[in-house]
């Protein structure tokens, strides 16, 4: 059983705050990290699917980052704004690209 | 842009009863896949099927659990003798191809009810 952990699990920031979360997965057996970002009665929207050791990935005012070798990625939104209130979710695949959820950080943002 | 649909958006049925969840995921899509969410828990994944064939599956996925592509376009999910414990979000997801470094894309899921 593959173990992928996120924290912390919510975190309420005020508008304009930057902030930051963490993805820890196995170190060994790397494929790729996925972020993904969920609304409330909406689907998981894909953000990111990393796959280099050191990558950045930068997507307007959200960014993440990769560390193949101690097995974590952060997750980072600059000047968050309420649109921004969403679960944050990270998935480590397998070869077979079988998703293993982390439990998600819950984001909300105060105006 | 194109998305992955499910329906219904929420099924209330009686223990006991046979359930079939509807999926149709973006058309160029050849990799499909089911998960599921008990409330507060994590995604779980249940089963993946690509070229017509159940390609992996999870413990959770046991002889109740049937997927099917009856015509090209539909990707269901049926629970055949329904349990409490059966009660989840049911989520449908679709990936292009295999190449490496895709994501999978999600429909809105199918709140499932067990009564």
């Amino acid at each position: 059983i593959l173990n992928v952990e996120q924290s912390p699990q919510s975190l309420h920031v005020q508008e304009g705050d930057s902030t930051n979360f963490t993805c820890s997965f196995p170190s060994s057996n790397f494929y790729a990290l996925h972020w993904y970002r969920w609304e409330t009665a909406k689907s998981p929207e894909a953000l990111f699917v990393m796959t280099l050791n050191g990558d950045e990935k930068k997507k307007g005012r959200i960014s993440a980052t990769l560390n193949t070798k101690e097995g974590y990625s952060y997750l980072y939104i600059k000047g968050s704004q309420p649109e921004d209130s969403a679960t944050y979710l990270c998935a480590f695949p397998n070869a077979g690209n079988m998703l293993t959820f982390g439990g998600g950080t819950r984001l909300m943002v105060k105006p | 842009e194109p998305e992955v649909t499910q329906t219904p958006s929420h099924q209330v049925t009686q223990m006991g009863q046979e359930v079939i969840l509807r999926c149709v995921p973006i058309s160029n899509h050849l990799y499909f896949y089911w998960y599921r969410q008990i409330l507060g828990q994590k995604v779980e994944f249940l089963v993946s099927f690509y070229n017509n064939e159940i390609s992996e599956k999870s413990e959770i996925f046991d002889d109740q659990f049937s997927v099917e592509r009856p015509d090209g376009s539909n990707f269901t999910l049926k629970i055949r003798s329904t349990k409490l414990e059966d009660s989840a979000m049911y989520f449908c997801a679709s990936r292009r191809d295999g190449q490496g470094g895709q994501p999978q894309h999600f429909g809105d899921g199918t709140r499932l009810s067990i009564l």
